[in-house]
């Protein structure tokens, strides 16, 4: 069985700062991990994804993520926070041929 | 530009009454998830698809949900009767590959 702890329900930061975005994973088989973004009222957009390659992984919007095997962590970051980086975010686990298995989520609110 | 689509973007409806939720997979993918997004539980995998037949819909309840392919274009949702407790977001996936689910814009449901 696969799980996903998100650390912090809730982030703030300033534009300009680093976001860190935490996640701890479980899963008895090497898993794929993702981290989605969603802003209000919208679906869920892919930011990036590990899937046993990389163990750095760099999605879109200048957000990148690393794979820690021994923390069982992929948590997620961004140099400098934008104002348009507000929004909701899932880290989520699989393996191959299962469904997702997401987060409660982080919302991220930054301001000026 | 493919995408997964949703229809209805919104339902408002009576308590007892039929819902159907219609969702137009990526041309191509063979996986067809539905998802449930509310404050409380978070998003939760309701049920999902692989070439059209039913792999998993541990997730739904199963007096009331239905979900079904009727083909490779079409996935739906149905919910009779609806109740209050039946109103969240709901979200449709589909997955081409072994890892990357892509996500519809959601269908908001209110029950009244």
């Amino acid at each position: 069985a696969q799980s996903v702890t998100q650390l912090g329900s809730h982030v703030s930061v300033s534009e300009g700062a680093l976001v860190l975005l935490r996640c701890n994973y479980s899963s008895s088989v090497p898993p794929y991990l993702f981290w989605y973004v969603q802003y209000p009222n919208q679906g869920l957009q892919l930011l990036l994804k590990y899937t046993s390659a990389a163990t750095l992984v760099k999605g879109i919007n200048g957000f990148e993520a690393e794979f820690k095997k021994s923390e069982t962590s992929f948590h997620l970051t961004k140099p400098s926070a934008h104002m348009s980086d507000a929004a909701e975010y899932f880290c989520a686990v699989s393996t191959p041929g299962t469904a997702l298995i997401f987060g409660k989520g982080t919302t991220l609110s930054v301001s000026s | 530009d493919a995408r997964v689509t949703q229809t209805p973007r919104h339902k408002v409806t009576e308590m007892g009454q039929e819902v159907t939720m219609r969702c137009q997979p990526i041309l191509g993918h063979n996986t067809v998830f539905w998802y449930r997004q509310t404050m409380m539980q978070g998003l939760e995998l309701l049920a999902y698809f692989r070439n059209r037949a039913p792999l998993d819909d541990s997730g739904m309840p199963k007096d009331r949900f239905s979900a079904e392919m009727p083909d490779a274009t079409l996935a739906t949702l149905k919910i009779q009767p609806s109740e209050p407790r039946d109103s969240a977001v709901y979200f449709c996936a589909s997955q081409g590959g072994p890892e990357t689910q892509y996500f519809g814009p959601g269908t908001r449901l209110l029950v009244l």
